[in-house]
């Protein structure tokens, strides 16, 4: 089985403050990590994703992320947020199956950016 | 490039009406396509995935019958809501992924199409 947990439903953070919005999944094979972004009544948009290779991923925005084998996390960073990062973040995993491949997400996490 | 449309963005129906939401994908094709759905503040659930040309894998706990989807081309699927009622209300996310043959290092990546707002009154 394989799950994803996102510990913080919420993090409020004032404008230009660093934030970390927390990623932990669970799998016992090979795992493809993605981070996506949701502005208001919008589709997802790609941050950035893990598939191998160096564990430190940049993104879209600003945005990374460090793929942590032994912690099973990918917390995703940015380190100066702007009133424009206010949205919800979702973080993902997807699942192989022979060729059937399947993305599990995280409750999310809605950032809050006030100044 | 892996650009996904979906029409309507959003639709306002009366309850015991049918409704179709089309998803496509406008400059790969794909064999497969997901749909979602999502609740008001909480994640994306999987409904089902269709397959061009074959029957789509619906997940558990989603009423065949009720949502009808179709996936008649490489660029088309829809989802069909039928005898929507108000606790269909929702949003609907498609999203989209290239053949495996496709080439790419990695082809089970998803593309997602903006979403549709389903209101049944």
């Amino acid at each position: 089985a394989q799950s994803v947990t996102q510990l913080d439903s919420q993090v409020p953070v004032f404008e230009e403050a660093p934030v970390e919005l927390r990623c932990n999944y669970s799998s016992s094979v090979s795992v493809y990590l993605f981070w996506y972004v949701q502005y208001p009544n919008q589709g997802l948009q790609l941050l950035l994703k893990y598939l191998s290779g160096s564990t430190l991923v940049k993104g879209i925005n600003g945005f990374e992320a460090e793929f942590n084998k032994s912690q099973t996390s990918f917390h995703l960073r940015k380190p100066s947020v702007h009133i424009s990062d206010t949205a919800e973040y979702f973080c993902a995993v997807i699942r192989l199956t022979g060729t059937a491949s399947k993305l599990t997400f995280g409750t999310g996490t809605r950032l809050q950016v006030t100044l | 490039g892996a650009v996904v449309s979906q029409h309507p963005s959003w639709v306002i129906c009366k309850s015991g009406t049918s409704v179709k939401i089309e998803c496509r994908s406008l400059d790969f094709q794909a064999t497969t396509m997901f749909w979602y759905r999502q609740f008001p503040k909480q994640s994306l659930m999987l409904m089902a995935t269709s397959n061009e040309g074959s029957k789509a894998t619906y997940e558990q706990g989603v009423e065949k019958d009720k949502f009808l989807i179709n996936h008649a081309s490489l660029t088309l699927s829809t989802l069909t809501v039928t005898s929507a009622h108000p606790e269909d209300s929702s949003f609907y996310i498609c999203s989209a992924r290239e053949p495996l043959t496709s080439g790419r290092v990695f082809p089970y990546e998803q593309y997602f199409g903006p979403g549709t707002r389903l209101t049944v009154t």
